[in-house]
């Protein structure tokens, strides 16, 4: 079963603009992580949050939590056309180690 | 190549027959984790080890599924009498810790 749910499924910006992605979970978490996938290929690691951060920064990349929410969010800012891919938000449970994925939020960036 | 790598990239098997997925993970990573995949969904979570102990299953994981990782370091992944609906994009990942995984580039399964 999926934990989480990323809004909007589907977003298409043009070049330059920001794209701002949304995550919600439904249990008690000890950190969020983002993940990327291009088409047919395998995820890469995005960034981390843990359930005591509510924003953290890399590059492009700016994360927030609201853990009362139980939501997150992604902003990739001046986006490009190589940010084009699908993009999951993941929660580990408390108490286990794996990884539950959200349904992503597939993204096109024209240029 | 320091990476996850998974084998065969590509595989077409008839309905009824066996396969088995290798995932030879990151060295110094103690955990090793396989997820299938189908198209337009998230990963789901199968199975969990961490060195050679398998922590933790899925219900997805049928009876036809079976892990192992004997050694602690590279995983099979076995799907016994395939059937149509196990066609998927099947994912492997390693982690130290509990952190952010690495992930394979997959093997995608096609049952005809």
């Amino acid at each position: 079963s999926q934990q989480g749910e990323e809004d909007p499924q589907a977003l298409s910006i043009q070049e330059g603009e920001n794209a701002t992605m949304n995550c919600s979970y439904k249990t008690s978490i000890n950190n969020l992580q983002w993940y990327r996938q291009n088409s047919g290929r395998g995820l890469v690691h995005l960034i981390l949050i843990r359930s005591n951060e509510r924003e953290k920064h890399s590059g492009r990349l700016r994360v927030t939590l609201d853990t009362s929410k139980k939501s997150s969010s992604l902003l990739i800012t001046a986006s490009r056309a190589a940010d084009t891919a699908s993009y999951f938000c993941a929660t580990d449970k408390e108490n286990t180690d794996k990884l539950i994925f959200g349904t992503g939020t597939r993204l096109q960036v024209f240029p | 190549d320091t990476g996850v790598s998974q084998n065969p990239r590509h595989k077409i098997t008839k309905r009824g027959q066996n396969v088995t997925f290798r995932c030879d993970p990151i060295s110094e990573h103690n955990r090793l984790y396989w997820y299938r995949q189908t198209l337009g969904q998230g990963p789901e979570f199968l199975t969990y080890f961490q060195n050679e102990a398998q922590l933790e299953k899925s219900r997805l994981l049928s009876d036809r599924f079976s892990a192992e990782r004997p050694k602690g370091s590279f995983s099979t992944l076995e799907i016994q009498r395939t059937e149509q609906g196990d066609s998927a994009m099947y994912l492997c990942a390693s982690s130290l810790g509990p952190n952010g995984y690495t992930f394979g580039s997959g093997t995608r399964l096609t049952v005809v």
